[in-house]
Protein backbone atom coordinates (compact mmCIF):
# COMPACT_ATOMS: atom_id res chain seq x y z
CA UNK A 1 0.00 0.00 0.00
CA UNK A 2 1.17 4.00 -1.05
CA UNK A 3 -0.89 5.08 2.30
CA UNK A 4 -1.86 8.32 2.28
CA UNK A 5 -0.12 10.51 -0.98
CA UNK A 6 -0.31 14.23 -1.71
CA UNK A 7 0.36 16.16 -4.93
CA UNK A 8 2.08 18.07 -5.57
CA UNK A 9 4.62 18.73 -2.64
CA UNK A 10 5.83 21.78 -3.15
CA UNK A 11 3.52 24.70 -5.24
CA UNK A 12 3.76 28.44 -5.32
CA UNK A 13 0.65 30.63 -5.97
CA UNK A 14 0.09 34.05 -7.06
CA UNK A 15 -2.79 35.93 -5.10
CA UNK A 16 -6.30 35.23 -6.26
CA UNK A 17 -5.23 32.69 -8.19
CA UNK A 18 -6.74 29.21 -7.64
CA UNK A 19 -5.67 25.51 -7.24
CA UNK A 20 -6.60 22.05 -6.11
CA UNK A 21 -4.25 20.28 -3.44
CA UNK A 22 -4.96 16.56 -4.27
CA UNK A 23 -4.93 13.97 -1.67
CA UNK A 24 -5.39 9.97 -2.31
CA UNK A 25 -5.54 6.68 0.22
CA UNK A 26 -5.50 3.02 -0.88
CA UNK A 27 -6.37 1.83 2.46
CA UNK A 28 -10.30 2.01 1.55
CA UNK A 29 -10.69 4.97 4.74
CA UNK A 30 -13.86 5.86 5.45
CA UNK A 31 -12.68 8.75 7.46
CA UNK A 32 -10.56 11.84 5.21
CA UNK A 33 -9.41 15.21 6.50
CA UNK A 34 -7.64 18.57 5.50
CA UNK A 35 -5.31 20.02 7.91
CA UNK A 36 -2.58 23.25 7.93
CA UNK A 37 0.51 23.92 9.58
CA UNK A 38 1.64 27.59 10.11
CA UNK A 39 5.24 27.98 11.58
CA UNK A 40 5.67 27.01 15.12
CA UNK A 41 2.36 25.76 15.62
CA UNK A 42 0.29 22.42 15.60
CA UNK A 43 -2.14 21.65 12.39
CA UNK A 44 -5.92 22.55 12.43
CA UNK A 45 -8.62 20.76 10.73
CA UNK A 46 -9.85 22.49 7.65
CA UNK A 47 -12.71 19.99 6.49
CA UNK A 48 -12.89 16.63 7.04
CA UNK A 49 -15.20 13.81 5.09
CA UNK A 50 -16.87 10.76 6.50
CA UNK A 51 -17.50 9.03 3.39
CA UNK A 52 -17.86 9.25 0.06
CA UNK A 53 -20.39 12.38 -0.70
CA UNK A 54 -19.84 13.46 2.83
CA UNK A 55 -18.06 16.30 4.07
CA UNK A 56 -17.93 18.86 6.85
CA UNK A 57 -16.31 21.78 7.94
CA UNK A 58 -13.46 21.95 10.51
CA UNK A 59 -11.68 24.87 12.76
CA UNK A 60 -10.61 26.82 9.99
CA UNK A 61 -12.86 26.44 6.55
CA UNK A 62 -13.10 30.09 5.18
CA UNK A 63 -11.48 30.21 1.51
CA UNK A 64 -11.40 26.12 0.63
CA UNK A 65 -13.43 23.69 -0.77
CA UNK A 66 -13.92 19.88 -1.09
CA UNK A 67 -15.24 17.08 -2.36
CA UNK A 68 -15.32 13.18 -1.65
CA UNK A 69 -17.03 11.73 -4.57
CA UNK A 70 -14.85 8.40 -4.35
CA UNK A 71 -13.65 6.48 -0.92
CA UNK A 72 -9.99 7.22 -2.73
CA UNK A 73 -9.92 10.39 -3.32
CA UNK A 74 -10.43 13.93 -1.33
CA UNK A 75 -9.51 16.99 -2.97
CA UNK A 76 -8.82 20.28 -1.36
CA UNK A 77 -9.64 23.81 -3.63
CA UNK A 78 -8.25 27.34 -2.93
CA UNK A 79 -11.08 29.51 -4.83
CA UNK A 80 -9.16 33.01 -4.66
CA UNK A 81 -5.41 32.47 -3.17
CA UNK A 82 -4.37 34.80 -0.35
CA UNK A 83 -1.13 35.04 1.69
CA UNK A 84 -2.57 34.42 4.96
CA UNK A 85 -3.07 30.45 3.65
CA UNK A 86 0.80 30.25 3.20
CA UNK A 87 1.14 26.88 5.22
CA UNK A 88 1.88 23.44 5.11
CA UNK A 89 -1.23 21.60 4.71
CA UNK A 90 -1.85 17.35 5.68
CA UNK A 91 -4.50 15.14 4.45
CA UNK A 92 -5.37 12.24 6.87
CA UNK A 93 -7.19 9.41 6.73
CA UNK A 94 -8.62 6.90 9.23
CA UNK A 95 -10.65 3.86 9.00
CA UNK A 96 -13.87 3.35 11.03
CA UNK A 97 -13.96 0.54 13.38
CA UNK A 98 -17.59 -0.26 14.74
CA UNK A 99 -18.77 3.79 15.64
CA UNK A 100 -15.40 5.01 16.01
CA UNK A 101 -12.86 5.88 14.00
CA UNK A 102 -9.23 5.29 15.25
CA UNK A 103 -5.77 6.17 14.30
CA UNK A 104 -5.33 8.45 11.88
CA UNK A 105 -2.28 8.46 8.71
CA UNK A 106 -0.85 11.55 7.22
CA UNK A 107 0.26 12.06 4.43
CA UNK A 108 3.71 13.36 3.60
CA UNK A 109 2.53 17.70 3.35
CA UNK A 110 2.00 19.93 0.78
CA UNK A 111 4.45 23.36 1.09
CA UNK A 112 2.20 25.94 -0.10
CA UNK A 113 3.43 29.81 -0.73
CA UNK A 114 0.99 32.70 -1.90
CA UNK A 115 2.68 35.55 -2.93
CA UNK B 1 -8.77 26.21 20.72
CA UNK B 2 -6.94 22.84 22.09
CA UNK B 3 -8.33 21.76 25.07
CA UNK B 4 -5.04 20.43 26.36
CA UNK B 5 -2.09 21.87 28.09
CA UNK B 6 1.71 21.03 27.55
CA UNK B 7 4.75 22.07 28.69
CA UNK B 8 6.51 23.71 25.22
CA UNK B 9 9.90 21.78 25.52
CA UNK B 10 11.55 18.72 27.64
CA UNK B 11 15.14 16.94 27.41
CA UNK B 12 15.92 13.30 28.10
CA UNK B 13 18.74 11.29 28.28
CA UNK B 14 18.80 8.46 25.84
CA UNK B 15 18.31 5.34 27.09
CA UNK B 16 16.08 6.92 29.71
CA UNK B 17 12.20 6.90 30.38
CA UNK B 18 10.80 9.95 28.85
CA UNK B 19 7.10 11.08 30.92
CA UNK B 20 5.68 13.62 28.61
CA UNK B 21 2.48 15.30 30.75
CA UNK B 22 -0.87 16.66 29.58
CA UNK B 23 -3.52 18.35 31.14
CA UNK B 24 -7.41 18.27 30.00
CA UNK B 25 -9.45 19.46 32.96
CA UNK B 26 -12.67 20.00 30.36
CA UNK B 27 -12.47 16.68 29.15
CA UNK B 28 -16.24 15.45 28.40
CA UNK B 29 -17.25 11.72 28.92
CA UNK B 30 -16.87 10.48 25.54
CA UNK B 31 -13.63 12.28 24.38
CA UNK B 32 -10.84 9.98 23.82
CA UNK B 33 -6.89 11.16 24.51
CA UNK B 34 -4.67 10.93 21.31
CA UNK B 35 -0.83 11.37 21.63
CA UNK B 36 0.47 11.59 17.86
CA UNK B 37 4.29 12.76 17.60
CA UNK B 38 5.64 15.21 14.34
CA UNK B 39 9.48 14.06 13.39
CA UNK B 40 10.88 17.44 12.04
CA UNK B 41 8.17 18.87 8.94
CA UNK B 42 6.83 15.32 8.18
CA UNK B 43 3.29 14.19 8.99
CA UNK B 44 1.91 13.42 12.48
CA UNK B 45 2.58 9.52 13.10
CA UNK B 46 -0.18 7.73 15.71
CA UNK B 47 1.66 6.88 19.14
CA UNK B 48 -0.99 5.78 21.12
CA UNK B 49 -4.95 6.56 22.18
CA UNK B 50 -7.05 5.49 25.27
CA UNK B 51 -10.61 6.43 27.01
CA UNK B 52 -10.51 5.30 31.05
CA UNK B 53 -8.21 2.77 31.15
CA UNK B 54 -4.17 3.04 30.63
CA UNK B 55 -2.88 2.18 27.27
CA UNK B 56 0.09 0.29 26.23
CA UNK B 57 1.16 -0.38 22.65
CA UNK B 58 4.74 -1.02 21.21
CA UNK B 59 5.87 2.43 20.96
CA UNK B 60 4.82 3.89 24.30
CA UNK B 61 2.43 3.57 27.14
CA UNK B 62 -0.55 5.81 28.33
CA UNK B 63 -1.63 6.59 32.06
CA UNK B 64 -4.86 8.43 32.40
CA UNK B 65 -5.33 10.00 35.43
CA UNK B 66 -9.07 8.72 37.64
CA UNK B 67 -10.51 11.46 37.01
CA UNK B 68 -9.28 12.04 33.61
CA UNK B 69 -8.50 15.08 33.43
CA UNK B 70 -4.47 14.55 32.55
CA UNK B 71 -2.47 11.90 31.29
CA UNK B 72 1.02 11.09 30.78
CA UNK B 73 2.69 9.46 27.56
CA UNK B 74 5.83 7.52 28.82
CA UNK B 75 8.70 6.23 26.08
CA UNK B 76 10.22 3.46 27.99
CA UNK B 77 13.47 3.92 26.64
CA UNK B 78 14.09 7.11 24.13
CA UNK B 79 16.19 7.19 21.77
CA UNK B 80 18.22 9.89 19.63
CA UNK B 81 14.95 8.96 17.17
CA UNK B 82 12.61 10.38 19.35
CA UNK B 83 13.07 13.51 19.15
CA UNK B 84 9.97 15.14 17.89
CA UNK B 85 7.07 17.26 18.55
CA UNK B 86 4.64 15.45 20.58
CA UNK B 87 1.08 16.84 20.52
CA UNK B 88 -1.64 15.27 22.99
CA UNK B 89 -5.00 15.52 21.53
CA UNK B 90 -8.65 15.36 23.43
CA UNK B 91 -11.53 14.87 21.43
CA UNK B 92 -12.70 12.62 18.25
CA UNK B 93 -11.56 12.40 14.74
CA UNK B 94 -14.60 14.62 13.78
CA UNK B 95 -13.09 17.44 15.99
CA UNK B 96 -8.82 16.67 16.48
CA UNK B 97 -7.94 19.95 17.86
CA UNK B 98 -3.55 19.92 17.46
CA UNK B 99 -2.05 22.74 20.25
CA UNK B 100 1.98 23.44 20.08
CA UNK B 101 2.91 20.23 21.97
CA UNK B 102 5.69 19.55 23.73
CA UNK B 103 8.83 19.54 21.70
CA UNK B 104 10.79 16.32 23.16
CA UNK B 105 15.08 16.07 22.36
CA UNK B 106 16.63 13.09 23.33
CA UNK B 107 20.28 13.36 24.07
CA UNK B 108 23.20 11.09 24.19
Amino acid sequence: NAGVTQTPKFQVLKTGQSMTLQCAQDMNHEYMSWYRQDPGMGLRLIHYSVGAGITDQGEVPNGYNVSRSTTEDFPLRLLSAAPSQTSVYFCASSPRLGSSYNEQFFGPGTRLTVL
Amino acid sequence: DAKTTQPPSMDCAEGRAANLPCNHSTISGNEYVYWYRQIHSQGPQYIIHGLKNNETNEMASLIITEDRKSSTLILPHATLRDTAVYYCIVGNNNDMRFGAGTRLTVKP
